[in-house]
């Protein structure tokens, strides 16, 4: 069955950087695009943008250019986002959702169980 | 970018039926996706392409979209259906591509 496992919950203090990984499992990775969520606390959805898992090339929404690099291990099935300088704004859920059909993102049928990063000094 | 408004919260008796809506410019020429987050777990996908539903999801889950609104529609509502509701869209030609909705708390009384 498919499965999309994360990393744990990370602190950090603002300025530093994280990477939160996100194993896939139980398709073929290089046949769907990867794509990142964030949830701040309290708040809505809010779409990050994708990889492409075929030829690594990321797409990033308005808002999340610049200290957001999205990346992909392939030899192990993985995605994973990197935030640097870090703000406490970054403080939110990070999930990794996986589209129902291939490389288009048009809806998201699996979904990570989500990475909780807090940046407090 | 394109947005989706959503009401902030919809409260439905157990048994009665429960509708969200979700408003967009011309939203009727887009495929519609609906969402079901329960406190501290991932969103489920519970309705997609206006009105199909995964496998796994009750009947009791339906949706319909014309003209500027979208509507999921929960009959039969049951306190198990207690959830925040996210309506989405795609649109390749927007910047972001994917756009959610603000979401709706649905409170079963």
């Amino acid at each position: 069955q498919v499965q999309l496992v994360q990393s744990g919950s990370e602190l950090k203090k603002p300025g530093a950087s994280v990477k939160v990984s996100c194993k896939a499992s139980g398709y073929t990775f290089t046949s769907y695009a990867m794509n990142w969520v964030r949830q701040a606390p309290g708040q809505g959805l809010e779409w990050m943008g994708w990889i492409n898992t075929n030829t690594g090339n990321p797409t990033y929404a308005q808002g999340f250019t610049g200290r957001f690099v999205f990346s992909l291990d392939t030899s192990v099935s993985t995605a994973y986002l990197q935030i640097s300088s870090l703000k406490a704004e970054d403080t939110a859920v990070y999930y990794c959702a996986r589209p129902s059909s291939g490389m288009v993102p048009a809806n998201f049928d699996y979904w990570g169980q989500g990475t909780l990063v807090t940046v407090s000094s | 970018s394109y947005v989706l408004t959503q009401p902030p919260s919809v409260s439905v008796a157990p048994g009665q039926t429960a509708r969200i809506t979700c408003g967009g410019n011309n939203i009727g020429s887009k495929s519609v996706h609906w969402y079901q987050q329960k406190p501290g777990q991932a969103p489920v996908l519970v309705v997609y392409d206006d009105s199909d539903r995964p496998s796994g999801i009750p009947e009791r889950f339906s949706g319909s979209n014309s003209g500027n609104t979208a509507t999921l529609t929960i009959s039969r509502v049951e306190a198990g259906d207690e959830a925040d509701y996210y309506c989405q869209v795609w649109d390749s030609s927007s910047d972001p591509y994917v756009v959610f909705g603000g979401g709706t708390k649905l409170t079963v009384l």
